[in-house]
């Protein structure tokens, strides 16, 4: 069964950068897609990011400026950078496997992690 | 961007009652349309992919349906523990996007 874990700071300060962890166990990141998804309190999902096992990445336009997706396949993290924060980036961050091919769904995901933004 | 519009927002649904959810696409996204249930302080979970294929483990109520620019998940003999917001979510062509989920309550 594979498991995502997310890890990272909680609070991180305006203007600084956001950085998250997913650590993969039952799978090995050397294969499939892996991505980014975060969610807003209250409010639904959006995609940041993927990343293939080829150091390959997809960026959301709206993010691309200031996002690093990377891969680590020795510790079988991935990673999540945002940069310049502000408080609308506070959401829960979820790290997700894209099932198979780059089209097919999310079918495992972190338990997510809350960051706020504030100082 | 692909634009995935979901209706109706909230639903109030009795259980065994038979719900209906669509998902209408701003252009076609073939088949490459997922649906996920949220449960609160949970992260989503797949229930259906391309379309009409569900997804391991899932119970047999829950099907998908539809392609092009028109879909739409259907609960079989709602239970209680079906209660949770339901997305869309299209992989055609990226950015990635999600609708904007509807809301299922149990009366």
């Amino acid at each position: 069964q594979v498991q995502l874990q997310e890890s990272g700071p909680g609070l991180v300060k305006p203007s600084e950068t956001l950085s998250l962890t997913c650590t993969v166990s039952g799978g090995s990141v050397s294969s499939y897609y892996w991505s980014w998804i975060r969610q807003p309190p209250g409010k639904g999902l959006e995609w940041i990011g993927y990343i293939y096992n080829t150091g390959t990445t997809n960026y959301n336009p709206s993010l691309k400026s200031r996002v690093t997706i990377s891969l680590d396949t020795s510790k079988n993290q991935f990673s999540l950078k945002l940069s310049s924060v502000t408080a609308a980036d506070t959401a829960v961050y979820y790290c997700a496997r894209v099932g198979g091919s780059s089209t097919t769904g999310f079918d495992y995901w972190g338990q997510g992690t809350l960051v706020t933004v504030s100082s | 961007e692909i634009v995935l519009t979901q209706s109706p927002d909230f639903q109030s649904v009795t259980p065994k009652e038979k719900v209906t959810i669509t998902c209408r696409a701003s252009q076609s996204v073939g088949s490459n349309l997922h649906w996920y249930q949220q449960k609160p302080d949970q992260s989503p979970k797949l229930l259906i992919k391309y379309a009409s294929q569900s997804f391991s483990g899932v119970p047999s109520r829950f099907s998908g349906s539809g392609s092009g620019t028109d879909f739409a998940l259907t609960i079989n003999s709602l239970e209680a523990e079906d209660a949770a917001t339901y997305y869309c979510h299209q992989s055609s062509s990226l950015p990635l996007t999600f609708g904007g989920g509807t809301k299922v309550e149990i009366k």
